[in-house]
C-alpha cells in the first residue's frame, strides 16, 4: 500500500483558510487521492478525491502538484464544526479495494 | 433518515462472553465494511463483502464472524471476547466494490471488555 505522510496536528482561526498538506512520494499512476476526516465520536466520512487535476466540491478544495508527490486539502473558510482529523489516503487500481488509514492531522479550530 | 446505522451504539461486556453487533445500510449499496479504531485511534479494516460474499478478511482471528443475511445488511459476531478487542467497531458501505469508491461509515459501536 502506498504511503502518505501527514503533520500530526495543525491549528487555525475561525473564519479563515487552512491548508491540510499530504505528502506521497511513492504514488503510482493510478493511485486516487482520497481524503476523509473524522469529527469527535464519529465515524469518518469522505470529503474529496481526485487523480490528477485540482477538484472543488462543496466542502473543500482538493490541489495535486503537478508530480503528485503531494497534495493540499484546502477549508476555505474553517468553522469550529471543521474540528476533525483529517485523512489522506492513496487507493490503487486493481490492487486491494480497501481504504488503507493512517494517523491523519488532528485540527484545531480556535474561535 | 440514518444512511448507515449501526446498533448498539455501546456494548460492555465481560471477558468470555459473546456479543454482536449490527449494521444496516439504507442506500442501495452492495458493498459493506467493518474496521476497527482501537484505543491509538488507528483505524483498520477488517472485512469487507460484496454481493453478501466476503471479499477481504485481514487475518482477523476466527472468534470474529461476520454474516450478511442480504446487501443491506453486515452483522459482525464475536466469539470469547478478550480484553485486546476493546475498540470502536464501525460498519462502511460503498456502492460497489470498485477501489477508492466512497464509503459511508456508520456511528461506531464501543465495545469495552472488562
Amino acid at each position: 500500500d502506498a504511503k502518505t505522510t501527514q503533520p500530526n496536528s495543525m491549528e487555525s482561526n475561525e473564519e479563515e483558510p487552512v491548508h491540510l498538506p499530504c505528502n506521497h512520494s511513492t504514488i503510482s499512476g493510478t493511485d486516487y487521492i482520497h481524503w476523509y476526516r473524522q469529527l469527535p465520536s464519529q465515524g469518518p466520512e469522505y470529503v474529496i478525491h481526485g487523480l490528477t487535476s485540482n477538484v472543488n466540491n462543496r466542502m473543500a478544495s482538493l490541489a495535486i502538484a503537478e508530480d503528485r508527490k503531494s497534495s493540499t486539502l484546502i477549508l476555505h473558510r474553517a468553522t469550529l464544526r471543521d474540528a476533525a482529523v483529517y485523512y489522506c489516503i492513496l487507493s490503487s487500481q486493481g490492487g486491494s479495494e480497501k481504504l488503507v488509514f493512517g494517523k491523519g492531522t488532528k485540527l484545531t479550530v480556535n474561535p | 433518515d440514518t444512511a448507515v446505522s449501526q446498533t448498539p451504539k455501546y456494548l460492555v461486556t465481560q471477558m468470555g462472553n459473546d456479543k454482536s453487533i449490527k449494521c444496516e445500510q439504507n442506500l442501495g449499496h452492495d458493498t459493506m465494511y467493518w474496521y476497527k479504531q482501537d484505543s491509538k485511534k488507528f483505524l483498520k479494516i477488517m472485512f469487507s463483502y460484496n454481493n453478501k460474499e466476503l471479499i477481504i478478511n485481514e487475518t482477523v482471528p476466527n472468534r470474529f464472524s461476520p454474516k450478511s443475511p442480504d446487501k443491506a445488511h453486515l452483522n459482525l459476531h464475536i466469539n470469547s471476547l478478550e480484553l485486546g478487542d476493546s475498540a470502536v467497531y464501525f460498519c462502511a458501505s460503498s456502492r460497489v466494490l470498485v477501489i477508492g469508491d466512497t464509503q459511508y461509515f456508520g456511528p461506531g459501536t464501543r465495545l469495552t471488555v472488562l
